[in-house]
């Protein structure tokens, strides 16, 4: 099976703007996490969709959205760019069993001028 | 608060040389522990889940096991490839999410 694949791989963009991230997950896999990961504070999670609806939710501010269609593939996008944005994007796919074991992508870096 | 700590932060070991990193947790519920690996650059790998106290996993040279209140993942004659940050992560009973510990940077010297 491919793994969980993510586009773009980098990104440069400027404070104020707007991104979008695109995660592909393992086929079959209804569930998709974000995670932003940084030097400081490490993995910290931003949101998780399951069959198209945000089932859990990280303390991250409104700026930071997403979405899943009904391929289970997912986007997150993040308005209004602030230099603190600049991350590592982690997206993971898991089946709904009780394994729940997630499988990560390789992440969107994300860097904020 | 749920918390998940790690420790060491960083270990420098000569190839050979078994140790074993920690990984302590105050969660509300624990649903599930899990081991990531994660090379520079690179999304985490899965290595172990781990779900009731006494557990143990292995895989070549890593051991993964859980008490009530910690978990250690010991590694055995570990060789330069096994350098990377290891990574510990709860899922807490009733929320779909993962809480990750800071993780520890081992690097293993040939």
């Amino acid at each position: 099976k491919a793994g969980v694949t993510q586009t773009p791989r980098y990104l440069i963009k400027t404070r104020g703007q707007q991104v979008t991230l695109s995660c592909s997950p393992i086929s079959g896999h209804r569930s998709v996490s974000w995670y932003q990961q940084t030097p400081g504070q490490g993995l910290q999670f931003l949101f998780e969709y399951f069959s198209e609806t945000q089932r859990n939710k990280g303390n991250f501010p409104g700026r930071f959205s997403g979405r899943q269609f009904s391929n289970s593939r997912s986007e997150m996008n993040v308005s209004t760019l602030e230099l603190g944005d600049s991350a590592l994007y982690l997206c993971a796919s898991s089946s709904s069993g009780q394994g729940y074991e997630q499988y990560f992508g390789p992440g969107t870096r994300l860097t904020v001028t | 608060e749920d918390q998940v700590t790690q420790s060491p932060e960083a270990l420098r070991l000569q190839e050979g040389e078994s140790s074993s990193l920690n990984c302590s947790y105050t969660v509300s519920g624990l649903r599930g522990l899990f081991w990531y690996r994660q090379d520079p650059g690179k999304g985490p790998e899965f290595l172990f889940t781990l779900y009731s106290a006494g557990e143990e996993k292995e895989k070549e040279r890593l051991k993964a096991t859980l008490t009530k209140k910690e978990s250690f993942l010991h590694i055995t004659a570990p060789k330069p490839e096994d350098s990377a940050t290891y990574l510990c992560a709860v899922l807490i009973q009733g929320a779909q999410k993962l809480v990750f510990g800071q993780g520890t940077r081992l690097t293993i010297n040939p």
